[in-house]
C-alpha cells in the first residue's frame, strides 16, 4: 500500500464545473501537507497549503482530516486552464515529502 | 522568489558513463532533494542532503549517489548510467514543514 494514495483519474469535465480531488495517507506522523500542480512535461508547482481547519484561494479549498488521514483539494467553477495533474503531498518531521502519483484533471469546452 | 536551477533541461548520455546533474539555489536552504519521476510510478525520492556535506538515502538510492560541497550546490551523480535511469529528474529545496520548490527538471536519456 502506498504512502500517499490518489484517485489517478482521470476526471473530465466541462467548464464550470466544481470537482473535488481526495488523497489519504498512511503516516500518522505527517505534520504538513500540500497540493501542487503539474503541468505535461513540467516541474510540480505548488498550489496551496493544506491546514486543518481548512484554507480556501479563490476557487480552490483545500481541507485536511487528521484523524481520517485524509485530505481534499476542491475546484469550484472550473476553468479550461485548471487541466493538469494535481499532487497531494504529506511531509514528515523530518522533512521528507511523499508524493501521491497524482490526479489528471482536464476540463473540457 | 525561490530559485532552483538545474543544468539542463534535456540530456543525452550512453550506457556506462558517468552522469552528473547539477542544482543550484539562491536561498541559502539547508534542505535539498533529488527526486525522479515516472509514468505511472510518479514522484520518488533519491537522495537529500540536511546540510552541506550530510546525506541521506531516499526510497531509491541504487545505482545513484550525491555531492554537497558548498550549501548552494547539490549534485546528483549516475556512476554507470543504465538504461533503466532514463528519467526526468527533479531537484528540490525547502525548509522543515515549508513546501518544496522545484527546478525545471532535467529529461534524461540513457541510449
Amino acid at each position: 500500500r502506498k504512502e500517499v494514495e490518489q484517485d489517478p483519474g482521470p476526471f473530465n469535465v466541462p467548464e464550470g464545473a466544481t470537482v473535488a480531488f481526495n488523497c489519504t495517507y498512511s503516516n500518522s506522523a505527517s505534520q504538513s501537507f500540500f497540493w501542487y500542480r503539474q503541468d505535461c512535461r513540467k516541474e510540480p508547482k505548488l498550489l496551496m497549503s493544506v491546514y486543518s481547519s481548512g484554507n480556501e484561494d479563490g476557487r480552490f479549498t483545500a481541507q485536511l482530516n487528521r484523524a481520517s488521514q485524509y485530505i481534499s483539494l476542491l475546484i469550484r467553477d472550473s476553468k479550461l486552464s485548471d487541466s493538469a495533474t494535481y499532487l497531494c503531498v504529506a511531509r514528515g518531521d523530518a522533512g521528507k515529502s511523499t508524493f501521491g502519483d497524482g490526479t489528471t484533471l482536464t476540463v473540457k469546452p | 522568489d525561490v530559485k532552483v536551477t538545474q543544468s539542463s533541461r534535456y540530456l543525452v548520455k550512453r550506457t556506462g558513463e558517468k552522469v552528473f546533474l547539477e542544482c543550484v539555489q539562491d536561498m541559502d536552504h539547508e534542505n535539498m532533494f533529488w527526486y525522479r519521476q515516472d509514468p505511472g510510478l510518479g514522484l520518488r525520492l533519491i537522495y537529500f542532503s540536511y546540510d552541506v556535506k550530510m546525506k541521506e538515502k531516499g526510497d531509491i538510492p541504487e545505482g545513484y549517489s550525491v555531492s554537497r560541497e558548498k550549501k548552494e550546490r547539490f549534485s546528483l551523480i549516475l556512476e554507470s548510467a543504465s538504461t533503466n535511469q532514463t528519467s526526468m529528474y527533479l531537484c528540490a529545496l525547502g525548509q522543515i514543514n515549508q513546501p518544496q520548490h522545484f527546478g525545471d527538471g532535467t529529461r534524461l536519456s540513457i541510449l
